[in-house]
């Protein structure tokens, strides 16, 4: 069966640090892969989408990238965080072709 | 604009009793359409989904959701609350591979 990771849990940083996210999928080859952050009270906000590996679509500009270096790792960096970066980010999969789309756990970004 | 709407922000309803949540969508084509259940500081887990077929779509943990083509709607219900269906709620949609979230709706449960 499929599974997908993400970590760290939480993670607290001052502004003007970087940041690395990460996500594994485990159990599936080729998936689509997705990152989002969910601000407090708010819906989903889709940052960053991959159908392959290198291949990155960013949906909004801002202080964050993403980077797919191997088939089921997917990363969410910044140079330099703002405060408007904290929320709960959460990687999510799906397979190539269909829209159902399978979310990790999720990590709890609050910069200070 | 393709998009996914949720009109209620916040449900509460008595344990035991009947939910039904709103969702309502726009697009040119009927969307595959989802519901998740997110508990605080989880991920989304997915109840159900619509693809086509069948209107009346049978989920996990007991809830369904009813897809009408002339409403365009596809509200979530659960015949008989449990407290621990209190959790927000997300209604989503997509035409390819990716998907539209509504702003999600938060169940609350009381005894």
């Amino acid at each position: 069966s499929q599974t997908i990771h993400q970590w760290p849990a939480t993670l607290v940083q001052p502004v003007g640090s970087p940041l690395s996210l990460e996500c594994t999928v485990e159990g599936t080859s080729n998936p689509n892969l997705y990152w989002y952050r969910q601000a407090a009270g708010r819906g989903l906000q889709l940052l960053f989408y991959s159908v392959g590996i290198g291949q990155i679509s960013s949906e909004v500009p801002q202080n964050l990238s993403a980077s797919r270096p191997q088939d089921r790792q997917f990363i969410l960096s910044s140079k330099k965080l703002l405060l408007s970066d904290s929320g709960f980010y959460l990687c999510a999969w799906s397979i190539q072709g269909f829209n159902e789309q399978y979310f990790g756990p999720g990590t709890r970004l609050t910069v200070t | 604009a393709q998009s996914v709407t949720q009109p209620d922000i916040h449900i509460t309803v008595s344990e035991g009793a009947s939910l039904e949540l709103r969702c309502n969508y726009s697009y040119g084509a009927t969307p595959y359409l989802f519901w998740y259940v997110q508990s605080p500081g989880q991920g989304l887990q997915l109840l159900l989904k619509y693809f086509s077929g069948d209107t009346l779509v049978q989920g996990i943990k007991g809830f369904e959701a009813e897809f009408k083509r002339s409403q365009s709607s596809f509200n979530l219900r659960k015949p008989s609350v449990h407290w621990s269906d209190a959790a927000e709620y997300f209604c989503a949609g997509g035409n390819d591979y990716k998907l539209s979230f509504g702003a999600g709706t938060t169940v609350t449960v009381r005894a």
